[in-house]
This record gives structure tokens, sequence and C-alpha cells, in this order.
């Protein structure tokens, strides 16, 4: 069954705004999270990770939220620019296992 | 940066055949693993392999699926029989560790197609 999900599959943001990418998870014992970019016909790429035991992770204009109560975490995407266009996929894990279990992706846009 | 070469791109072959898709990890990773994407749905996980073994595998690795690493050589995914049902985009990856410890490394993916 599926254990996460990104609810939006596409998502327009002007450029210099902010993109907020949002994934939901429904098992506790994850304790890894991380958002991957892909280019179409490329490989995934990460671009970044939090434990479960942070809340918030930043790395220049990128930030994850992690809202372990809610089972949500997000990234935000601070001075959006036309090549963030990507598709993004969360991720997550728990540990002890190989498993990487990804979302269906979020395909952002932005328009300049 | 490090480097994962799938090879090749896209495959097509006729359901019943054996077909093998290859993997050249980054060199110094010691974790290896696939990934099946059907077209318009998530990746989902396939295989772990490390020091010569299956660590994890699931539900859709099936019987006609195995994987090897001959001599340090490519990371080998080998389908036996195909069926239509194994068409989607195979993403190898490698890791220097485990997943929480060290970051995925994914290749371009490799198309099959079973006719």
């Amino acid at each position: 069954g599926q254990q996460v999900k990104q609810s939006s599959p596409s998502l327009t943001v002007q450029e210099g705004g902010i993109s907020i990418l949002n994934c939901d998870y429904e098992n506790d014992m994850f304790d890894y999270f991380a958002w991957y970019k892909k280019y179409p016909d490329n490989s995934p790429t990460l671009l970044i990770s939090v434990r479960s035991n942070v809340d918030k992770r930043e790395d220049g204009r990128l930030t994850v939220f992690l809202n372990k109560s809610g089972k949500h975490f997000s990234l935000h995407i601070t001075a959006s620019q036309p090549e963030d266009t990507a598709v993004y996929l969360c991720a997550r894990n728990q540990g002890g296992s190989a498993k990487l279990i990804f979302g269906e992706g979020t395909k952002l846009t932005v328009s300049s | 940066g490090p480097k994962v070469l799938q090879i090749p791109s896209h495959q097509i072959i006729d359901m019943g055949q054996m077909v093998t898709l290859n993997c050249d990890p980054v060199s110094n990773h010691l974790y290896f693993y696939w990934y099946k994407q059907i077209l318009g749905q998530q990746m989902e996980f396939l295989v772990n392999f490390y020091n010569g073994k299956v660590m994890e595998k699931s539900k859709l690795f099936k019987d006609q699926f195995s994987v090897e690493r001959p001599d340090g050589s490519y990371f080998t995914l080998k389908i036996q029989p195909t069926a239509l049902e194994d068409s989607a985009v195979y993403f190898c990856a490698s890791s220097l560790g485990t997943i929480s410890n060290e970051r995925l490394f994914f290749g371009h993916g490799t198309k099959l197609s079973v006719l």
C-alpha cells in the first residue's frame, strides 16, 4: 500500500516567489526524510535530507520542515528560478531498512 | 560529481526473452540498489545488494529477477523470462554506506519495453 503521498502533481510559481512542496506519510517509524530533484530523462539527485530528531533544516534557498505530529514534511524554495523547474520527489526511510520510499512527485514550473 | 552509469538507456525485447540491465556504480561504493518506475507511477524499491548478497527485497522482486556483481564489475539486474508488466524504467543506485548515513546516487535509468 501507499505509505507516502504528494498530493499536488503539479505546481506553478512565478520567478522570485516561494515554491512550497508537500509530502504526507503514514508510518510513524520513518526516521529519514529527503527531497530529490529530477529533470526529464535524467537521474534523481538528492537535494536535502533530515533526520526525525530535527524539525527544520536550511541549505541556501532550500528549507525542509518536518511536522512529526502531522506526519507531514515540506520543501520550501525561496527566490524560485526557472532552472528550479523539475520534478521533486519526497522520500522516506526507516532506520535499519535499505528501502527508500518515494512519493509520486510534484512537477514544479517556475515561470519568468 | 560521482556518477552512476546505466547501459543501455533503452531496451526493447519480446515477452518471454531474457534481459540483463547493466549498471556501473560509483567506484568506491558498497551498497547497490534497483528501483522500478512504471509510467505515471512512483519509483519503487526492488532490491538492495551488499557484500555479494541480496540484503533486502520488495514483493516486486519476483522469482524471475536476479542481481549480481561478479568481480566488482557491473551490477546487473536480470529478468528471465520477461513479462509485459516488466515494462518500466529501471533505476540503479549506489551508496558508500547505509541510506540514513550516506546519500544515494542514481543512474539515468534504463527504459525497458517488453512487447
